[in-house]
């Protein structure tokens, strides 16, 4: 069974950078799938952030491209995600999840229980 | 970028009816969406995918149909664990999205 762990700080401060690490269990992050960030502010609807296989290969939404990056690290089968600059807007919950059929653009198939990140001075 | 807006915000239901949910696209999405239910202080649940093809392990009362801009998640009799909210996704083109989402509440 594919199980997927947030963690990181819950609060960050305005113009810092929000950074989370996805723990992935059950399942090599090496092999044929790919993964991706998804978030969800207080009330809202989810938005996606980007997607990320084996490092090598990154998709990222539009309107947050500028301020995120993502990273790997196999050796830990975990994966990262790093935004920059960030404002009371980034505040959400955030999920990891793994997208389905081994493809980049596809549905999510398994999701972590999600994190919640406020941003406040 | 393609929209996905969701009807009604919220459908009040009482247990052992039906619920139809809609999702409409901007734009043709073919049959790539997918229908998530979520529960307060839960993770999505993938439930549909295809528009048609329920996920591993997901009860046979729901079930999803349409193509093109209009699809529809239908629940043939609510139970008490079915009381969440619903949303669709889009994959066909890039950046996937999400509609905002249905409430199914208790009547």
């Amino acid at each position: 069974q594919v199980q997927l762990q947030e963690s990181g700080p819950g609060l960050v401060k305005p113009s810092e950078t929000l950074s989370l690490t996805c723990a992935v269990s059950g399942y090599s992050i090496s092999s044929y799938y790919y993964w991706g960030w998804i978030r969800q502010p207080p009330g809202k609807g989810l938005e996606w952030i980007g997607t990320i296989y084996h490092g090598d290969s990154t998709y990222y939404s539009p309107s947050l491209k500028s301020r995120v990056t993502f990273s790997v690290d196999t050796s830990k089968n975990q994966f990262s995600l790093k935004l920059t600059s960030v404002t009371a807007a980034d505040t959400a919950v955030y999920y990891c999840a793994r997208v389905g059929q081994q493809y980049q653009l596809r549905f999510f198939d398994y999701w972590g229980q999600g994190t919640l990140v406020t941003v406040s001075s | 970028e393609i929209v996905m807006t969701q009807s009604p915000a919220t459908l009040s239901v009482s247990p052992g009816e039906r619920a139809t949910l809609s999702c409409r696209a901007s734009q043709s999405v073919s049959s790539n969406l997918a229908w998530y239910q979520q529960k307060p202080g839960q993770a999505p649940r993938l439930l549909i995918y295809g528009a048609s093809t329920r996920a591993t392990g997901i009860p046979a009362r729901f079930s999803g149909s349409g193509s093109g801009t209009e699809f529809t998640l239908t629940i043939s009799s609510l139970q008490s664990e079915d009381f969440a909210v619903y949303c669709c996704q889009q994959y066909n083109n890039w950046p996937p999205a999400f509609g905002q989402g249905t409430k199914v509440e208790i009547k």
